[in-house]
């Protein structure tokens, strides 16, 4: 079966200080794709990366960074001097090549403290 | 470039009622999408739009739940009647093309519902 699991709930870190999202996810396919969203209060999901299952280097898009490890099934997310802004839910979300079905984590809310 | 939007972004309904959620994609994508997303939960695909036909909607409740994209432009979502567990925000998404692979999907705020 197809899983993603945030074991993370809630995570507050004061202003710029480092964060680690964690993702994990369960799937026997061998063509995925991964994904983080961020979920502001405003309600909308952004969307932040989108990694396919052949490509395990890891991304840096300014502040973010995410780290994608197919031997232990994850995809983490980081975000470096985090900022009051990067408050928010954030998502990660798996699809199977076979049937293009998504899948979504419970979310982590990340606090980010001034 | 204007957004997904949705209407209305909040409503508060008594159990048994019925609702309609609207929403209009960005102007030119083919694909619709609605989500369920339950308070601390992750969004719920409940059905996906490709022009005016329906692809995929497994998830949807259909002996409560009924959408449709007539034109292949709007979208309107309805429940009848509506029970508690219905209560949940509403999101809609639409990307130029079918498939997560390739075309990452825009979203709307969302519409609040509320079932008392």
């Amino acid at each position: 079966a197809q899983k993603v699991t945030q074991a993370q709930t809630e995570i507050s870190v004061v202003e710029k200080e480092d964060v680690t999202l964690d993702c994990v996810y369960e799937t026997r396919d061998t063509t995925y794709y991964l994904f983080w969203y961020k979920q502001p209060p405003s309600g909308e999901l952004v969307f932040l990366i989108r990694r396919n299952s052949f490509d395990e280097q890891n991304e840096i898009s300014g502040r973010y960074s995410w780290n994608f490890q197919k031997s232990t099934s994850s995809f983490n997310f980081t975000i470096t001097a985090s900022q009051v802004v990067d408050s928010a839910v954030y998502f990660c979300a798996l699809v199977m090549n076979r049937d293009d079905k998504i899948i979504f984590g419970k979310g982590t809310r990340l606090h980010i403290l001034p | 470039e204007a957004g997904v939007a949705q209407s209305p972004r909040y409503k508060i309904i008594e159990k048994r009622q019925s609702v309609a959620f609207w929403c209009n994609p960005i102007s030119g994508h083919a694909t619709l999408y609605w989500y369920q997303q339950i308070l601390g939960q992750g969004p719920k695909l409940l059905i996906q739009f490709q022009n005016n036909g329906v692809v995929d909607d497994s998830q949807l409740p259909k002996d409560r739940f009924s959408a449709e994209r007539l034109k292949g432009v709007d979208s309107t979502l309805k429940i009848q009647p509506a029970k508690l567990e219905d209560s949940a925000v509403y999101l809609c998404a639409s990307s130029p093309q079918r498939g997560y692979r390739s075309y990452e999907q825009y979203f709307g705020p969302g519409t609040r519902l509320t079932v008392t």
